[in-house]
C-alpha cells in the first residue's frame, strides 16, 4: 500500500532559522509528490509539487528516490510560515495519500 | 471563481440520522473527492470520482455513499450517522495531472 511518513507531529523553530519539514514514501515504481499547506482558518491549498522543481514562499523540496523523501526546507523560518503541512503522493492516477502532518509553528 | 464551495459548515448530528454533504466545483475539474481529516490521522480518502457517472471507494468508504450526476456537483451521503464518522470532512476536486483544490471543509459532530 503506498504510505506517507511524516515523523514529527509538532516542530517548533525560532524565526530567522532553518526549516526542515521530512517527508518518507513507499516506494513504488514513479511516485509524484506534492506539499500541501493549511494555514489557520483556512483550506488546505497546495504548495508545490516535485515535478515543478520550484520554489513557493521560500520553501523547496527535493525528491530524493535513493532515500525515498521530500523533505521541505526553507532557509529562514518566517512567523507567516506557521501552519499545517501536509505531505502527499500519487502513483498513476490522480488520488493523493497524504501523511498525518506536521504543525509548524515559528517562535518570535 | 469560486473554486470549490462546501455546505454546511457546521453539523451537529444525533446518531441515526442522515445528511448529505454538498460539494460543488466550478472549474470544470474531471476529478472530484471526498477526504475525512481526523487529528493525529491526516486525511483519508471516503470516495471519488473521474468523471460524471463514474464513482469508486477509497480508503475508508463504509457508512458514506456518493455520486456525481454532474462534472460540477458531487454530494457526499451518511446513512446512518454515527459517533465514529464526526471529523472535518473536505471534498476537492483537480483537472488531470495536478494539484487538488480543496473546500473549506464541513465539521461534523455525531452525538
Amino acid at each position: 500500500a503506498q504510505r506517507v511518513t511524516q515523523p514529527e507531529k509538532l516542530l517548533s523553530v525560532f524565526k530567522g532559522a532553518p526549516v526542515e519539514l521530512k517527508c518518507n514514501y513507499s516506494y513504488s515504481g514513479s511516485p509524484e509528490l506534492f506539499w500541501y499547506v493549511q494555514y489557520s482558518r483556512q483550506r488546505l491549498q497546495l504548495l508545490l509539487r516535485h515535478i515543478s522543481r520550484e520554489s513557493i514562499k521560500g520553501f523547496t523540496a527535493d525528491l530524493n528516490k535513493g532515500e525515498t523523501s521530500f523533505h521541505l526546507k526553507k532557509p529562514f523560518a518566517q512567523e507567516e510560515d506557521s501552519a499545517m503541512y501536509y505531505c502527499a503522493r500519487s502513483f498513476g492516477n490522480e488520488k493523493l495519500t497524504f501523511g498525518t502532518g506536521t504543525r509548524l509553528t515559528i517562535i518570535p | 471563481n469560486a473554486g470549490v464551495t462546501q455546505t454546511p459548515k457546521f453539523r451537529i448530528l444525533k446518531i441515526g440520522q442522515s445528511m448529505t454533504l454538498q460539494c460543488a466545483q466550478d472549474m470544470n475539474h474531471n476529478y472530484m473527492y471526498w477526504y475525512r481529516q481526523d487529528p493525529g490521522m491526516g486525511l483519508k480518502l471516503i470516495y471519488y470520482s473521474v468523471g460524471a457517472g463514474i464513482t469508486d471507494k477509497g480508503e475508508v468508504p463504509n457508512g458514506y455513499n456518493v455520486s456525481r450526476s454532474t462534472t460540477e456537483d458531487f454530494p457526499l451521503r451518511l446513512e446512518l450517522a454515527a459517533p465514529s464518522q464526526t471529523s472535518v470532512y473536505f471534498c476537492a476536486s483537480s483537472p488531470i495531472n495536478y494539484g487538488y483544490t480543496f473546500g473549506s471543509g464541513t465539521r461534523l459532530t455525531v452525538v
